[in-house]
């Protein structure tokens, strides 16, 4: 059974304070790895997608790492903007025609002013 | 923004009540979704779809029936609704290209009185 695990659960930051989130994962075959955002009351917002280890995706102060194992996303100085709930997800190759995600609960992300 | 809308945005119910959730997308993917997401457990499959009239089971479907009779709608119904299926509803759509992110709607909440 695929799984994924996030951590922490709450991250709270002051607006300029670097640190990373983290997603581990096992799934028999990984086809890729997602990351999400989602803002309270809002649809997760795709950000990334990763397909194998030792690949790295960035998007302003976001960039995501992926390892057989785990990923992480980096925070470069965050602003009180990134606060939001990140989320991971996984896609097993033997996902077939569902393409089946499945998804980690998690990391609330508060950056401070 | 994917061109993803839901219908309703929010309802309340009552329960053994059959409740429809539309989700409408302008965007020609292959692939729709329907998710329910619950503090503890993250976003969890109900139903997929890779076609017109072509549907399957996810992870919770219990109570839940879908249909697809044209490639821009999917219908989520519960046939009689209880109390556990109060939650947040998500659509989510994919496959226009050869990628495989999924892109989410606005999402319905739906309470069962």
């Amino acid at each position: 059974e695929d799984q994924v695990t996030q951590s922490p659960e709450a991250l709270r930051l002051q607006e300029g304070e670097s640190s990373s989130l983290n997603c581990s994962y096992t799934v028999s075959g990984l086809r890729g790895l997602f990351w999400y955002r989602q803002d309270p009351g809002k649809g997760p917002e795709f950000l990334f997608t990763l397909y194998s280890a030792g690949e790295e995706k960035e998007k302003e102060r976001l960039k995501a790492t992926l390892t057989k194992k785990e990923s992480f996303l980096h925070i470069t100085a965050p602003k009180p903007e990134d606060s939001a709930t990140y989320l991971c997800a996984v896609q097993a190759r033997t996902s077939g025609s569902a393409r089946q995600l499945t998804f980690g609960s998690g990391t609330q992300l508060t950056v401070l002013p | 923004d994917a061109g993803i809308t839901q219908s309703p945005r929010h309802k309340v119910t009552e329960t053994g009540t059959p409740v429809t959730l539309r989700c409408h997308q302008t965007e020609n993917h292959r692939y729709m979704y329907w998710y329910r997401q619950d503090p503890g457990h993250g976003l969890r499959l109900i139903h997929y779809s890779y076609g017109v009239k072509d549907t399957d089971k996810g992870e919770v479907s219990d109570g839940y029936s879908v249909s697809r009779s044209k490639t821009e709608d999917f219908l989520l119904t519960l046939e009689s609704a209880t109390s556990s299926q109060t939650s947040v509803y998500f659509c989510a759509i994919s496959g226009v290209r050869d990628t495989y992110e999924q892109y989410f709607g606005p999402g319905t909440r739906l309470t069962v009185t």
